[in-house]
């Protein structure tokens, strides 16, 4: 079972505007963590947000965290073409430094 | 890629046939991970393992089995490969920073079991 679900499924911008990727999840939890995934490649850690805290900025990323909502926000701000990929969120719950992994949000950026 | 090498990349092989991917890093992290990927699943976890000769069950171990006897090197075994198991494999290491700390992931192998 997926402990995180991202929303929406895709999403198609314009370069320049903003993105915003949202995820929920089930269980308690150390942190939650946003990866990217460019087409046929591996993922790439973007920001770990930990259960204690609600915002964080990386970039031009800002994550938010709520925890009694069971939810976080991934947002991207003034996006480019580079910015096309998939993008996860995984909650590490267990111990270990285990990831649970949402079905991610692919995101088309158009020049 | 923070020093992590899976091999081989791409692999086909004939149902019934066993098959292992290698999973080797020169980070010294504590963890390592297997996950498949497939459409509309995002990344699940097959086995992890917290040291040398430590290993466990994650969320779709059946059919899988792994061993590390080094740091440095964790290998995923389908013992006799079905086309089920037809997925993207992807290793990650963790822990270099302790705990509650981000993966570092391989690029992949794509495995076909025809």
């Amino acid at each position: 079972s997926q402990q995180g679900e991202e929303d929406p499924q895709a999403l198609s911008i314009q370069e320049g505007e903003n993105a915003t990727m949202n995820c929920s999840y089930k269980t308690s939890i150390n942190n939650l963590q946003w990866y990217r995934q460019n087409s046929g490649r591996g993922l790439v850690h973007l920001i770990l947000i930990r259960s204690n805290e609600r915002e964080k900025h990386s970039g031009r990323l800002r994550v938010t965290l709520d925890t009694s909502k069971k939810s976080s926000s991934l947002l991207i701000t003034a996006s480019r073409a580079a910015d096309t990929a998939s993008y996860f969120c995984a909650t590490d719950s267990g111990g270990y430094n285990k990831l649970i992994f949402g079905a991610g949000t692919r995101l088309a950026v158009h020049p | 890629d923070a020093g992590i090498t899976q091999s081989p990349r791409h692999k086909v092989t004939e149902t019934g046939t066993p098959v292992t991917l290698r999973c080797h890093q020169t980070e010294n992290h504590r963890y390592m991970y297997w996950y498949r990927q497939d459409p509309g699943h995002g990344l699940r976890l097959i086995h992890y393992s917290y040291g040398v000769k430590d290993t466990d069950k994650g969320e779709v171990s059946d059919g899988y089995s792994v061993s590390r006897s080094k740091t440095e090197d964790f290998l995923l075994t389908l013992e006799s490969a079905t086309s089920s198991q037809t997925s993207v494999y992807f290793c990650a290491i963790s822990g270099g920073k302790g705990e509650n700390t981000e993966a570092f992931f391989g690029q992949g192998t794509r495995l076909t079991v025809v």
